[in-house]
């Protein structure tokens, strides 16, 4: 029982450079969202997805784009690093809200861009 | 613009005492939810209340979701070292049928023996 799994768990880009995060739930969860967590700031959504093919933009989207080809994956990817994008992101998933029964959050991607 | 302001944001206290986090705000939720967080790992539900008023128990932690729906306690009885964490509060705004959560920015607990 995997739950949540996030890749890689840490990274350093460079400036410019592109990457994609990986997240794959196996809870057949219809939610699916990224976070990013920087000190001080608690955590923002960037992109949330309602469904397969589906996805829309949270607080902070820019600089970032998201899609969800199946079900159990929603990708995360950077096209251009900019230091401010240097953070820890989360991704979690979730049933309809009704069930409250909360969010699985994966293990978060340390993520540097220098 | 942080929606929910959580205090204190940094607590450190002695075994043995007792201790609340607050998690306020001047928006509505359908729901409050805490999670705790250990360094390296993600976030991990504590519990979820929906009702204005509402209170809860898990073991020595007591949650209390506020009668307008727009703040909420955590209250720890007799704090233990195990207790040590990263607590978050989580207000959830309903969008297109999902459970959108916006974070507090967190209350870092650390109880010494």
């Amino acid at each position: 029982n995997a739950g949540v799994t996030q890749t890689p768990k840490f990274r350093v880009l460079k400036t410019g450079q592109s990457m994609t995060l990986l997240c794959a739930q196996d809870m057949n969860h219809e939610y699916m969202y990224w976070y990013r967590q920087d000190p001080g700031m608690g955590l923002r959504l960037i992109h949330y997805s309602v469904g397969e093919g589906t996805t829309a933009k949270g607080e902070v989207p820019d600089g970032y784009n998201v899609s969800r080809l199946k079900k159990q994956n929603f990708l995360l990817g950077l096209e251009s690093a900019a230091p401010s994008q240097t953070s820890v992101y989360f991704c979690a998933s979730s049933y309809p809200w009704r069930r409250a029964e909360g969010y699985t959050f994966g293990s978060g991607t340390r993520l540097t861009v220098v | 613009t942080q929606l929910l302001e959580q205090s204190p944001q940094f607590l450190s206290i002695q075994e043995g005492e007792n201790l609340t986090v607050y998690c306020n705000s001047s928006s509505v939720f359908s729901s409050l939810q805490w999670y705790r967080q250990e360094p390296g790992e993600g976030p991990v539900l504590l519990v979820t209340v929906v009702t204005g008023g509402e209170v809860k128990k898990l073991k020595r932690l007591t949650f209390q979701f506020g009668d307008a729906r727009k703040d909420s306690s955590l209250h720890i009885t007799a704090a233990q070292p195990g207790d040590t964490g990263l607590y978050l509060c989580a207000g959830g705004q309903q969008i297109q049928g999902a459970q959108k959560l916006v974070f507090g920015q967190g209350t870092r607990l650390t109880i010494n023996p």
